[in-house]
């Protein structure tokens, strides 16, 4: 089952302009991880916060979390039509030994030039 | 290349024949993981290996399907009698099963993945 959520599942903007994608789920995590995937592609990883972190920077990402509401949200500052893609937010369940993950649906981002 | 490399990317097969799919996971990682994902969707775990022992399956994995990954290193899906249930695409990860101080940590390198399309 897909524990996690992502919001909005699409989400069209212009080059230039800030992208947020917000990430819900429903169980204690050890860590929640942020993909994308180019269309047929497979997922590339874009960054990691763990449970006890509730904000961390890449480059032009920013990503919160916020354990006590399940959520967590994932900010591209800058867009442009590169990042075009589906962006998914993956949890590490707490309780698990083994560390596989459970995706959302994804948000469909579209960066017009 | 030293990512994750899965073969073949594509796969046509009637319906009833049996397709296997490899996964070269990063050098050394010793964890390696499958995904199952349809259009539209996230991907949905299948199966777990830490070296060369599988420790989890999902209930998707049917018994039609089977994996392996002797000696720890590539891992192979199999999948007996395919449906047209079972086009999907087929991801594998790999990972090292980092634990930090604040716990696991651990990041998943994806393949490219095997697009699968039963007729």
């Amino acid at each position: 089952s897909q524990q996690g959520e992502e919001d909005p599942q699409a989400l069209s903007i212009q080059e230039g302009e800030n992208a947020t994608m917000n990430c819900s789920y429903k169980t204690s995590i050890n860590n929640l991880q942020w993909y994308r995937q180019n269309s047929g592609r497979g997922l590339v990883h874009l960054i990691l916060i763990r449970s006890n972190e509730r904000e961390k920077h890449s480059g032009r990402l920013r990503v919160t979390l916020d354990t006590s509401k399940k959520s967590s949200s994932l900010l591209i500052t800058a867009s442009r039509a590169a990042d075009t893609a589906s962006y998914f937010c993956a949890t590490d369940v707490s309780g698990s030994t083994l560390g596989r993950l459970y995706f959302g649906r994804g948000t469909q981002l579209t960066v017009w030039p | 290349d030293t990512g994750v490399s899965q073969d073949p990317r594509h796969k046509i097969t009637k319906r009833g024949q049996n397709v296997t799919f490899r996964c070269d996971p990063i050098s050394e990682h010793n964890r390696l993981y499958w995904y199952r994902q349809t259009l539209g969707q996230g991907p949905e775990f299948l199966t777990y290996f830490q070296n060369e022992a599988q420790l989890e399956k999902s209930r998707l994995l049917s018994d039609r399907f089977s994996a392996e990954r002797p000696k720890g290193s590539f891992s192979t899906l199999e999948i007996q009698r395919t449906e047209q249930g079972d086009s999907a695409m087929y991801l594998c990860a790999s990972s090292s099963g980092y634990l930090g101080t604040g716990g696991r940590q651990e990041t998943q390198y994806f393949g490219p993945g095997t697009r699968l399309l039963v007729l």
